[in-house]
Order: C-alpha cells, then structure tokens, then sequence
C-alpha cells in the first residue's frame, strides 16, 4: 500500500500565485486531514474532512480552500499565495466514525515558498 | 480542549531505556492518550495510545497514571533512530471534535 502520497514535494510560488496541494491516500479512510508545520513547532490543524463532501475549517483555515469529492482525495488550494503561508504541509488520515480510538497516517509533506 | 504538557527536550544514551513524560490534568473520561513522533524531515509516524490501562506495542509502551492526569511513553532501548519530536494528544470529543491538536512536543536526542 502506498498510503498517503502528497505532490508535490516541494514547491516554490510567488506572491499571489495560486496552486493545489494534492493528497491521496488508498487505506479507504473517512477521516483526512492537512496540517501545517512551520519552522521549530508543532502541527496546526488547517481543515478536516469526514467523508466525501463534508469538510470543515480547522485551527487555521484563512487563505485556504478544500474539497473533498471522492474519498481518496482531499486537494488543499492556496488562492493568493502570501509569505506567511512558507510552511511545511501535511496531509493524514485515518478511520474509524469517532476518530479518537485509531492511528493517523500522515504524507511526508510538502514544503512551500512564497517569494 | 485538554491540554498536554511535555519538557521541552530530553537527552538519552543509546541503548538505555527513556521515559517521556506528558501531564495532562484536564483530561475528560473520554479523551484518549495518543503519542506521535516526527523524525527529522518527516511526517509524524503513530507511537501508540490508550485511554485507562497501560498499554504495549512493538515500539514502546505507554504507562497511564490511574487518576489518568499523567502519562509516560517508555522506550524500552533507545537507538540513534528514535531521536525525534514526541508529541503526547488528547484525542477526544470536545472542541476539536476528535482531531489530533498537536503541541510543541518533547524533542528527544540519543547519544551514542
């Protein structure tokens, strides 16, 4: 199994560029998750999904949009690119209906810039 | 949301066992315990985690205080490969509705 697979794996954007950050997982999860991890500190929630066509704002949803029409996929689009969204991103799953008695599998991330 | 509290860093000797505290005094009857490690350059990888009773796997055990406002994540022998960022999460259904929130972690080195 190939997991969670994140592209790309780094990126260099300009300000105002926009792009999609993609993850795909095969573990046939409900729950997918991006994360963002900037220099020295801990994960920050960005969005979540539950399932198909239900996604909801995390701890830091500004300047961020998802979608989530199939359950494979859960792409994460940056509209206008700014230098405070230079980060690390992450993407995880996981299954179960409550969430809280399993494990997440995260990608290995995608490292951005924004010049 | 619970909070956890975890030193900021650790030193080990490689082969030696390591026990990494988390103090988690507002914990609810339901939030689970959850510990994640994230080594250099990667994605934070599963540990292990427990809700009352200490708990074992083939990576490390996980012993829980019995008021549960406490937890230990013990490494049994440490080697170069479990230095990394542990993080300890409260996975519960509170505010952040089951997501894991994660901390600054505890950032442990191993000494050869």
């Amino acid at each position: 199994n190939a997991g969670v697979t994140q592209t790309p794996k780094f990126r260099i954007l300009k300000i105002g560029q926009s792009m999609t950050l993609q993850c795909a997982q095969d573990m046939n999860h409900n729950y997918m998750y991006w994360y963002r991890q900037d220099p020295g500190m801990g994960l920050k929630l960005i969005y979540y999904s539950v399932g198909a066509g239900i996604t909801d704002k995390g701890e830091v949803p500004n300047g961020y949009n998802v979608s989530r029409s199939t359950t494979e996929d859960f792409p994460l689009r940056l509209e206008l690119a700014a230098p405070s969204q230079t980060s690390v991103y992450f993407c995880a799953s996981s299954y179960s209906y409550s969430g809280l008695n399993t494990e997440a599998f995260f990608g290995q991330g995608t490292r951005l810039t924004v010049v | 949301d619970a909070k956890t509290t975890q030193p900021n860093s650790m030193e080990s000797n490689e082969e030696e066992p390591v026990h990494l505290p988390c103090n988690h005094s507002t914990i609810s009857g339901t939030d689970y315990i959850h510990w994640y490690r994230q080594l250099p350059s990667q994605g934070p990888e599963y540990v292990i985690h427990g809700l009352t009773s200490n708990v074992n796997n083939r990576m490390a055990s996980l012993a829980i205080a019995e008021d549960r406002k406490s937890s230990t994540l013990i490494l049994h022998r440490a080697t170069l490969r479990d230095a990394a960022v542990y993080y300890c999460i409260l996975r519960g259904q509170g505010g952040s509705q089951g997501n894991l929130i994660f901390g600054k972690g505890t950032k442990l080195s191993v000494k050869p």
